[in-house]
């Protein structure tokens, strides 16, 4: 099993849909978690981070399920501007350095 | 002014040639990565430190090496490039502290070995 594993996609949404990513990870000791997002030819930016109570940012919302290693995202009301690639990130075994999934592909459409 | 700068930004050189890619900050940040990134592989990590002088190795360290000479500056060697070392380069810096803290990428360096 890969560390960080999520769905390519691409996913192509209208405006003002809701879509969801999902990412699995294998470490079950990792502590930390994020979603950083990714423009097209630009650099990673830290989008929120994950914690296990759950969070919301806005129209973003994280949440973390450590029973079954699994992490997600939620965008509601999908903006033109939410078109990136979405990557899912944890800490590795040795807490030392960050582990990127291959990232999730968004497109939204007007 | 960006706090995370990389040096060049695109480069196409020979295969067998000498290449450095260099990164700088102006954060204050101890920790220092650099990244590659390809099409279909997500971005993996090269090389890593968290001091002056400390060097770690990432995922995928061979044939690449790294110096940090002083805090602000980590650059990337390619010895003898090679046409499977074209990707996308990223800088990255992160605050030390008990757990972790976001990092901050620079812009990237895009490498093509011919």
């Amino acid at each position: 099993r890969k560390e960080v594993e999520q769905d390519p996609g691409p996913f192509n949404v209208p405006e003002g849909a809701t879509v969801a990513f999902n990412c699995t990870y294998s470490n079950s000791a990792s502590q930390s978690f994020f979603w950083y997002r990714q423009d097209c030819r630009k650099e990673p930016k830290l989008l929120m981070s994950v914690y296990s109570s759950g969070n919301e940012d806005g129209r973003f919302t994280a949440q973390l399920n450590r029973a079954s290693q699994y992490i997600s995202l939620l965008i509601r009301d999908s903006k033109l501007s939410d078109s990136a690639t979405y990557l899912c990130v944890v800490v590795n075994q040795a807490g030392t350095a960050l582990i990127f999934g291959k990232g999730t592909t968004l497109s939204v459409s007007s | 002014d960006a706090d995370v700068t990389q040096t060049p930004r695109n480069r196409i050189t020979k295969t067998g040639k000498r290449i450095m890619l260099e990164c700088s900050q102006t954060k204050g940040h101890d920790r220092m990565y650099w990244y590659r990134q390809d099409p279909g592989l997500g971005l993996r990590l090269i090389y890593y430190s968290f001091d002056v002088k400390d060097i770690n190795k990432g995922e995928i360290s061979d044939g690449y090496s790294v110096s940090r000479q002083a805090q602000a500056k980590f650059s990337l060697s390619l010895e003898s490039a090679i046409p499977n070392q074209t990707a996308l380069y990223f800088c990255a810096t992160e605050k030390q502290g008990i757990s972790y803290n976001e990092q901050f990428f620079g812009p990237g360096t895009r490498l093509t070995v011919l």
